[in-house]
């Protein structure tokens, strides 16, 4: 079974204090790996994919990194903005449009 | 830029009773998904449409079904509704397998 599984499930950081949320999945079939941010009571937004191990994605504070095992969203000098519900998924090998295999997510709280 | 748009935004329905969610992709997408997402949980993959034929199949329940019409907007219906449908349906899209962009969701709430 397709597994995705990430950690901590909650970290609370103080603003500017720089951090990383781990995702690790199994290995076989990876088609691909996405992180969404999610706001309580709204849809996941689409952040970053990543395909091949040693593959790095960068947008303001927040940089994606893979491995053959795991991902990393590392988050630099966060904002209280940034606190939200960070969402790790993986694509595995279907041959279609297959749905994604979420994380239970890590919750972010940035405190002022 | 366009958004996944999904119709209504909230839905209030009795046990036994039947619903239909509506979603509009994003332009020039071809495939939609539908994730349910209980309270606390991660999202659920429950079906895919790539160019209105099923792609894909998560945890649906037999008493739910969608279809992808030739505008390639899809609707989600679901039967006999039970108190444990109670949650947020989203709507994804994307163009061919690529990155899935996700609507605002419908909230249904079963009483």
């Amino acid at each position: 079974e397709d597994q995705v599984t990430q950690s901590p499930e909650a970290l609370r950081l103080q603003e500017g204090e720089s951090s990383s949320l781990n995702c690790s999945y199994t290995v076989s079939g990876l088609r691909g790996l996405f992180w969404y941010r999610q706001d309580p009571g709204k849809g996941p937004e689409f952040l970053f994919t990543l395909y091949s191990a040693g593959e790095e994605k960068e947008k303001e504070r927040l940089k994606a990194t893979l491995t053959k095992k795991e991902s990393f969203l590392h988050i630099t000098a966060p904002k209280p903005e940034d606190s939200a519900t960070y969402l790790c998924a993986g694509s595995f090998s279907g041959g279609g449009a297959d749905g994604l295999t979420f994380g239970k997510g890590t919750h972010l709280i940035i405190q002022p | 830029a366009a958004g996944v748009i999904q119709s209504p935004r909230h839905l209030i329905k009795e046990k036994r009773e039947t619903a239909t969610l509506k979603c509009y992709p994003i332009p020039r997408h071809d495939t939609v998904y539908w994730y349910q997402q209980g309270p606390g949980q991660d999202p659920q993959f429950l079906i895919s449409f790539y160019e209105k034929m099923q792609s894909d199949k998560g945890s649906i329940p037999d008493r739910f079904s969608a279809q992808q019409f030739s505008d390639y907007h899809s609707e989600l219906n679901m039967s006999s509704l039970e108190l444990g449908d109670s949650a947020l349906y989203f709507c994804a899209s994307s163009l061919r397998a690529y990155e899935q962009y996700f609507g605002p969701g419908t909230r249904l709430t079963v009483t």
